[in-house]
């Protein structure tokens, strides 16, 4: 079975700071996907970033990054260069290579302090 | 860019009634998942289809029906509404053969039942 555990049910940073959102899993698949998902206050989930757990190389997308680490099923978030806008609910999510099913974490909410 | 329809957004139903949720996939894309995301809680699948076939299943209720129609719009029935039921209803599609495992949400329906 998939698990995923945000354990930071908050977090709180500084318009133009850095903040870093974790996450953890388990799995006993070797090929799946790693996923963040940005829910804000309309309450649309928008895809941030996408991880495959076959490449090395941890996936960014303009000031959002990750840090993948494979043996230790660990999963975090890095939001350069924090903006009002990215003020929202974060959901950590995994999905096994051919399923359907997107598992999530509990999501931790941030929120940006201009 | 096109995006995922859900009709109605917003339904409010007393106990033991029926309703119907719809969802238009993004063009082209040819699977259609359903998710239940009560108050407060993260996103819990239900059930998917590809080519009008169900693919998957999740924790849906059986009192909870779905279909995926010749168009790739689906509909999720639900009936004998319990108050339990209130929740935020989400859409996502995503093509089958994109291999990312994406899947880009509709807006989703706020269902309240009194």
């Amino acid at each position: 079975a998939q698990t995923v555990t945000q354990s930071q049910p908050e977090m709180s940073v500084q318009e133009a700071e850095t903040v870093t959102l974790s996450c953890t899993y388990d799995t006993s698949e070797s090929d799946y996907y790693l996923f963040w998902y940005k829910q804000p206050p309309s309450r649309q989930m928008i895809l941030v970033i996408r991880q495959e757990a076959y490449k090395q190389q941890n996936a960014t997308e303009n000031r959002f990054s990750v840090n993948f680490q494979k043996a230790a099923k660990s999963f975090s978030l890095k939001i350069s260069d924090s903006q009002l806008g990215d003020a929202a609910m974060y959901f950590c999510a995994s999905i096994l290579q051919g399923a359907q099913k997107l598992v999530f974490g509990q999501g931790t909410r941030l929120t940006i302090n201009p | 860019a096109a995006g995922v329809i859900q009709s109605p957004r917003h339904l409010i139903k007393e106990k033991r009634e029926t309703a119907t949720l719809k969802c238009y996939p993004i063009p082209r894309h040819d699977t259609v998942y359903w998710y239940q995301q009560g108050p407060g809680q993260d996103p819990q699948f239900l059930i998917s289809f590809y080519e009008k076939m169900q693919s998957d299943k999740g924790s849906i209720p059986d009192r909870f029906s779905a279909q995926q129609f010749s168009d790739y719009h689906s509909e999720l029935n639900m009936s004998s509404l319990e108050l339990g039921d209130s929740a935020l209803y989400f859409c996502a599609s995503s093509p089958r053969t994109s291999g990312t495992h994406e899947q880009y949400f509709g807006p989703g329906t706020r269902l309240t039942v009194t």
